[in-house]
């Protein structure tokens, strides 16, 4: 596609249930972020995948959360027994090269989580 | 880890100003990003720049490396230009991601 998409668009759970959300990042791309970003703040970094491979996920808040990226393309990230802190907007960016080329960022539009 | 500040946080101002908004970082950096974020969460990625000035319509970004500052100007805003406006940036030598996020300015213009 032309940029990153994100779904769902917007995400309701109940306290304690399982969410998967979902990054198409543009086609080529080799590294994917994921971000979260509560209400009037910056996003925060969660995790990093260079193709395939998870290289940084010092930002994931606790072990309830998970990422995947297998193919290399799409990725995933799961939030197991959600809780009410988790309610934010997940970011995912993507950009052409690795870490050190500093290539743009290109981002998704978000899947803003509500925990009720 | 890197401190971003951006200044200042809310700013409302009439069609036709120039708007300056600045960024300071406390860590050497190898490159700075301007994000624009518009309500319902899409973030547009504005200017990456390590050094200098970039233009691009009516929109600059300069950085003074020695001073960790940079800032977005906007000339002749119009109430399009309505939006949160981030600085992030990717520390020098910096981890797989290394990249810090301000808290963004929130910027009105009035018609």
């Amino acid at each position: 596609g032309a940029g990153v998409s994100q779904s769902p668009r917007y995400k309701v759970a109940k306290r304690g249930q399982d969410v998967a959300l979902r990054c198409d990042p543009i086609s080529g791309h080799v590294s994917l972020f994921w971000y979260q970003q509560a209400l009037g703040q910056g996003p925060e970094f969660l995790t990093y995948f260079q193709n395939e491979a998870q290289l940084d996920k010092s930002g994931l808040p606790s072990d309830r959360f998970f990422a995947e990226r297998p193919e290399g393309s799409v990725s995933t990230l799961k939030i197991q027994r959600t809780q009410q802190e988790d309610s934010a907007v997940y970011l995912c960016a993507s950009s052409l090269g690795g870490p050190v080329g500093n290539s743009p960022l290109h981002f998704g539009n978000g899947t803003r989580l509500t925990v009720t | 880890k890197n401190e971003v500040e951006q200044s200042p946080q809310n700013l409302t101002a009439q069609e036709g100003e120039f708007i300056t908004i600045n960024c300071s970082y406390s860590v050497g950096i190898s490159a700075l990003h301007w994000l624009q974020q518009h309500p319902g969460g899409g973030i547009v990625s504005l200017f990456m720049l390590s050094s200098g000035k970039k233009k691009h319509g009516r929109l600059i970004a300069t950085i003074n490396i020695q001073e960790k500052h940079s800032s977005l100007h906007i000339t002749a805003s119009h109430p399009r230009d309505s939006a949160v406006y981030i600085c992030a940036v990717r520390e020098s030598g910096g981890g797989a991601d290394g990249l810090t996020f301000g808290k963004g300015t929130h910027l009105i213009i009035q018609p």
